[in-house]
């Protein structure tokens, strides 16, 4: 039983490029949870997403950030037009019901250049 | 969200009992009280959580004080991968989806 699959690991993007980050939840997993950890820092909510939808989107900033959790395949992190603030580890967690703990992945490092 | 307090670092030796302190005196009824620890490169993990009794897994034991208002994670006997970051985080599930909010925590320290 795998656990939460975050890909790449490693993400390098130049400034004004696009950043995609993959995350496929544990097995019956339904709930799923993204994290930014900038260096040196704790970790930020940003999104709670179920199938199809956006639960919680407080913690995500306002413009080029966006996510998805599509009914088929993984949920997406979509960074646009990115910049070297974005530059941290992203990481995502699933749930299997919402007030059950969480799994994490293992994250995937963003580094704008 | 009420606010837990933690000291910023702690060192052990290994194979000694580690006792992280957690405060949250604004605790509610209905708060439980999660752990979950990262280690270095990595996410965080699930240790432990209760809502007023101690508790114990093949982690760690959990203490929590008979007013809440403070707990204790114990690792009985600390081994060199217990070295990472250590997180309290109260969660109130009574209402609904309830974010889990991650403070700074308790940066342990294992010598060999």
């Amino acid at each position: 039983n795998a656990g939460v699959m975050q890909n790449p690991r490693h993400l390098v993007r130049r400034r004004g490029q696009e950043a995609r980050l993959r995350c496929s939840p544990m097995k019956g997993h339904s709930h799923v949870y993204w994290y930014r950890q900038l260096p040196e820092e704790g970790l930020k909510f940003m999104v709670y997403l179920q199938k199809e939808n956006i639960i919680d989107e407080s913690g995500m900033p306002k413009e080029r950030f966006s996510a998805e959790f599509p009914k088929e395949g993984p949920s997406i992190l979509r960074i646009q037009q990115v910049v070297r603030g974005d530059s941290a580890a992203y990481f995502c967690a699933s749930s299997l019901l919402e007030d059950y703990g969480y799994t994490f992945g293992s994250g995937t490092r963003l580094t704008v250049v | 969200d009420a606010k837990t307090t933690q000291p910023n670092s702690m060192e052990s030796n290994e194979e000694e009992p580690v006792h992280l302190p957690c405060n949250h005196s604004t605790i509610s009824g209905t708060d439980y009280i999660h752990w979950y620890r990262q280690l270095p490169s990595q996410g965080p993990e699930y240790v432990i959580h209760g809502l007023t009794s101690n508790v114990n897994n093949r982690m760690a034991s959990l203490a929590i004080a008979e007013d809440r208002k403070s707990s204790t994670l114990i690792l009985h006997r600390a081994t060199l991968r217990d070295a990472a970051v250590y997180y309290c985080i109260l969660r109130d599930t009574s209402t609904g989806f309830q974010k889990l909010v991650f403070g700074t925590g308790t940066r342990l320290l294992v010598s060999p």
